[in-house]
């Protein structure tokens, strides 16, 4: 299995701008979650989904991020528009089970600027 | 909501050196707990992983516990090496997964 995949691996935008994340989870894998990691506040989850429907987004900071799973094997997470302090780098991970047996598997992650 | 402490927060040690790595979580109704490394500028790479029914797991070098009632868990890390520098995380598994701001490890040849 190629693992969880992410991308783009850097995405550089300007303030105000459209920003797409991608993520591909294992086949096979039921939960999807999304991180932020930022020296601040180290890796914050944002949302996570189970069969392709969203569980929690209570992580999600504001009406600016939203994130979709239009199926199992692929996720978005959108940012309009987008601002400085959005920089971080962006994972996302995924598991069989929720935080049961197998624990996660993360992606290499997205690293976002905006200038 | 579930809050997880990593202590310390930077080690540094000299090479050989056998060294402990604690986590420290407030709910203990936890499904697993996991230890994690991450490499400057890369991703997560998990190293072990403890099932709520275990008190430890060990893989090679590295050797971790849970202790559920208390709300902690130790990574120890025998005759360290080099390359075992790196940010030690731990995360722990509710309903989903809290992370530990983790320990940045320099070992020094």
């Amino acid at each position: 299995d190629a693992g969880v995949i992410q991308s783009p691996r850097h995405e550089v935008t300007e303030m105000g701008q459209e920003v797409t994340l991608r993520c591909k989870p294992i086949s096979g894998h039921d939960y999807l979650f999304w991180y932020r990691q930022t020296m601040m506040r180290g890796l914050e989850l944002l949302i996570y989904f189970n069969n392709n429907v969203p569980i929690d987004d209570s992580g999600m900071p504001e009406d600016r991020f939203s994130a979709k799973m239009p199926n199992a094997s692929f996720s978005t997470l959108k940012i309009q528009p987008s601002e400085p302090r959005d920089s971080a780098v962006y994972f996302c991970a995924s598991s069989p089970l929720l935080g049961i047996e197998y624990g996660y598997t993360f992606g290499s992650g997205t690293r976002l600027t905006v200038v | 909501k579930q809050e997880v402490t990593q202590i310390p927060a930077a080690l540094s040690v000299p090479e050989g050196e056998n060294l402990v790595l604690n986590c420290s979580f407030t709910d203990s109704a936890i499904y697993n707990l996991q230890w994690f490394r991450q490499d400057p500028g890369k991703g997560l790479t998990s190293l072990l992983l403890i099932q709520s029914s275990q008190r430890e797991q060990t893989s090679g070098r590295l050797n971790a516990s849970l202790d559920k009632s208390s709300g902690r868990s130790t990574l120890y890390i025998a005759a360290s090496q080099p390359g075992d520098s790196a940010t030690y995380l731990c995360a722990v598994g509710n309903n989903d997964m809290r992370f530990g701001a983790g320990t940045r490890l320099t070992v020094k040849p």
